[in-house]
C-alpha cells in the first residue's frame, strides 16, 4: 500500500482568495499522479493525470504541478469561488507490479461567500 | 453519454443476506475497480480487474467477491454481509490501470443491520 499524505486535511477560505494544497507520495517507482475533485453527494471527477517531472496542468482557475523526484504535487486554485467547495483527492500510481490507484484522504475545501 | 452505472443507489439489508451491487460501463474500458469510502479513511480499493476474467485483490478484499465475465460489467458480491461492511461504495473504470483518468459511478450507500 502506497503511503499518500495530503495536507491540510481541511481549510476554509474567503471567496476570491487563492489557495493551494499538497500531495506527498513515494518518489520511487512513480508512473502517474491523479487529482480528483469530489463534491458532497456526488462522485469523484478527474481533474488531472500527470506523469512527467516538472509538468504543470491547468483547467480554468485550477492548476497542478508535479515533482516526481521529491514525491510531491501541488494543486492551486486561483480566486476561489463557492462552487470550488469540495474534497480534493490525489492518487499516485506506481505500476510496479501493482495495478492499484491509491487515494489520499483528501483536502476538504470550504469557500465562504 | 459515457458513464459508469451502479445499482442500487441505496440499500439496507440484514446481516448474512447475500447481495450484489452491479456496475456497468459503456466506454469499453479495460480496467475496473471497486472502492469503499468510510469517514476518516478515504477511498480504499476492494478489488480491481485488468480485463475480462482477470481480477485481483485490492487493499480491503475480505468479505467481498467480484467477477468479470464481460468487459462492461463488474459486479460486487457480498456473500454474507456484516455490519462492518456498512459503507459508501464506488465503482470506477478507466482505459488503463493508472495512466488514464478514472470514471466513477454514482455510488451505492449500503447499510447492513
Amino acid at each position: 500500500i502506497l503511503n499518500v499524505e495530503q495536507s491540510p486535511q481541511s481549510l476554509h477560505v474567503q471567496e476570491g482568495d487563492s489557495t493551494n494544497f499538497t500531495c506527498s507520495f513515494p518518489s520511487s517507482n512513480f508512473y502517474a499522479l491523479h487529482w480528483y475533485r469530489w463534491e458532497t453527494a456526488k462522485s469523484p471527477e478527474a481533474l488531472f493525470v500527470m506523469t512527467l517531472n516538472g509538468d504543470e496542468k491547468k483547467k480554468g482557475r485550477i492548476s497542478a504541478t508535479l515533482n516526481t523526484k521529491e514525491g510531491y504535487s501541488y494543486l492551486y486554485i486561483k480566486g476561489s469561488q463557492p462552487e470550488d467547495s469540495a474534497t480534493y483527492l490525489c492518487a499516485p500510481y506506481s505500476g510496479a507490479g501493482s495495478y492499484q490507484l491509491t487515494f489520499g484522504k483528501g483536502t476538504k475545501l470550504s469557500v465562504i461567500p | 453519454e459515457a458513464q459508469v452505472t451502479q445499482n442500487p443507489r441505496y440499500l439496507i439489508t440484514v446481516t448474512g443476506k447475500k447481495l450484489t451491487v452491479t456496475c456497468s460501463q459503456n466506454m469499453n474500458h479495460e480496467y475496473m475497480s471497486w472502492y469503499r469510502q468510510d469517514p476518516g479513511l478515504g477511498l480504499r480499493q476492494i478489488y480491481y480487474s485488468m480485463n475480462v476474467e482477470v481480477t485481483d485483490k485490492g487493499d480491503v478484499p475480505e468479505g467481498y467477491k467480484v467477477s468479470r465475465k464481460e468487459k462492461r460489467n463488474f459486479p460486487l458480491i457480498l456473500e454474507s454481509p456484516s455490519p462492518n461492511q456498512t459503507s459508501l461504495y464506488f465503482c470506477a473504470s478507466s482505459f488503463a490501470a493508472g495512466g488514464s483518468e478514472a470514471f466513477f459511478g454514482q455510488g451505492t450507500r449500503l447499510t447492513v443491520v
